[in-house]
């Protein structure tokens, strides 16, 4: 089985700081996610990566950055964090751009800003 | 630019009946249409999912449609059980590229014994 893991369920994390989402893929998917998800407005794409250092951003890339220095790991930060960054974050991942493009979500981290 | 809307937000159905749920999207080029299924405390995952050159597919209880002219797609779950009971998304892929999707903003099922 696909195994998509982030390494907190939950964050409680203070106005400022800097927050760092991790993602660990165990299938040697290429594609990787970050995704924020928010009552009534779905999931957002925040960045994709298709390879490693390679990276795009998605709908709503403001305020965030991510990381792919290994083809397994896909990290999100949060450069200065801030209360509307209060969500629902899930990393998903994909194994290729083409033919087999299930992507495979981990249990989310709820991060909470105060 | 490119959206997908999804109704209802909230689904009650008798256990035994069936449930569906509509979308419609925005991009004229998005040709992959998956649904996941989001249970308590879990990550979203593949239901089924039809592809633009197919107009239906079923999968035991549950089948999806996609009329391309209208630029509606549906989920249908007949028989439905408890273990129905969950958050559904519709997704659209943005452009004829499958790597971005595009979901909906989710249909909380109910199922009642």
């Amino acid at each position: 089985d696909v195994k998509v893991t982030q390494s907190s369920r939950y964050l409680v994390k203070r106005t400022g700081e800097k927050v760092f989402l991790e993602c660990v893929q165990d299938m040697d998917h290429e594609n990787m996610f970050w995704y924020r998800q928010d009552p009534g407005l779905g999931l957002r794409l925040i960045y994709f990566s298709y390879d490693v250092k390679m990276k795009e951003k998605g709908d709503i890339p403001e305020g965030y950055s991510v990381s792919r220095e290994k083809k397994e790991r896909f990290s999100l930060i949060l450069e200065s964090a801030s209360t509307n960054q209060t969500s629902m974050y899930l990393c998903a991942s994909s194994l290729s751009l083409l033919g087999e493009i299930e992507a495979f979500f981990g249990q989310g981290t709820r991060l909470t800003v105060v | 630019g490119e959206n997908v809307e999804q109704h209802p937000s909230t689904l009650s159905v008798q256990e035994g009946d069936s449930a569906v749920i509509k979308c419609t999207y925005s991009d004229s080029a998005s040709n992959y249409f998956p649904w996941y299924k989001q249970e308590l405390g879990k990550g979203p995952q593949l239901i089924i999912d039809i592809r633009s050159n197919v107009g239906e597919k079923k999968d035991q209880r549950i089948a999806v449609t996609l009329n391309k002219t209208a630029k509606h797609f549906s989920l249908h779950i007949t028989e439905t059980q408890p273990e129905d009971s969950a958050v559904y998304f519709c997704a659209a892929s943005k452009g004829s590229s499958a790597s971005k999707i595009i979901f909906g903003s989710g249909t909380r099922l109910s199922i009642r014994p």
